[in-house]
């Protein structure tokens, strides 16, 4: 058990949809990343936050968005889902914002149809 | 040309075998990740280095800044190793983390 949590473990939706995913980093990390990862693509870097703040973008879409918030928990919105959005979604947490060993959640998966 | 590239893409070995996985760049970076996934889905950080060479346990992992290059070594493997491994950089210019595609390991007794 790494200590990062993430909710929901799995989210099937429709297209056109708008979902929630949740993750609580490990306690004492003020980082938390965004990682997608699809059967064709891969993992992807989405987005970081470190203590509130963007500190690094990835590949993340205009559709998709991202907080952190004081209590240090992290959020990504997805929306106007489409079928090529289902993917594994991980959350990531470490202690400082760039090189430190990241903890990983045990991802959500979702399933757009 | 993806800017992280692994080799080999699958790997099979018997129990015992000493085994190395490589991971070339061709960005400038602040730290290199190795990731272990589970056949379960769950990700484990195995090391983050920067420079020179790390071990824990029966894993080794090297860097050759000068190079790009990067390797993890598995010594005395197990059928427990059997996994995907993924090397990830952190760029030093965006910070953006690219990611290998991962090598398939399978480890039979």
């Amino acid at each position: 058990d790494s200590g990062v949590t993430q909710t929901p473990k799995h989210l099937i939706t429709a297209t056109g949809q708008r979902v929630t995913l949740r993750c609580s980093p490990r306690s004492g990390d003020l980082s938390v990343y965004w990682y997608q990862q699809s059967l064709d693509q891969g993992l992807q870097f989405l987005i970081q936050y470190y203590n509130g703040e963007e500190r690094a973008k990835g590949n993340i879409l205009e559709r998709f968005s991202a907080q952190q918030f004081p209590d240090l928990h992290s959020e990504l919105n997805l929306s106007s889902l489409e079928l090529g959005d289902s993917a594994l979604y991980f959350c990531a947490s470490s202690v400082g914002w760039r090189n430190n060993e990241q903890f990983f959640g045990p991802g959500t998966r979702l399933t757009v149809l | 040309k993806n800017e992280v590239e692994q080799s080999p893409q699958n790997l099979t070995a018997q129990e015992g075998e000493f085994i190395t996985i490589n991971c070339s760049y061709s960005v400038g970076i602040s730290a290199l990740h190795w990731l272990q996934q589970h056949p379960g889905g769950g990700i484990v950080s195995l090391f983050m280095l920067s420079s020179g060479k790390k071990k824990h346990g029966r894993l080794i992992a090297t860097i050759n800044i000068q190079e790009k290059h990067s390797s993890l070594h598995i010594t005395a493997s197990h059928p427990r190793d059997s996994a995907v491994y993924i090397c990830a950089v952190r760029s030093h210019n965006t910070d953006k983390l690219i990611f290998g595609t991962g090598t398939r390991l399978q480890v039979f007794p």
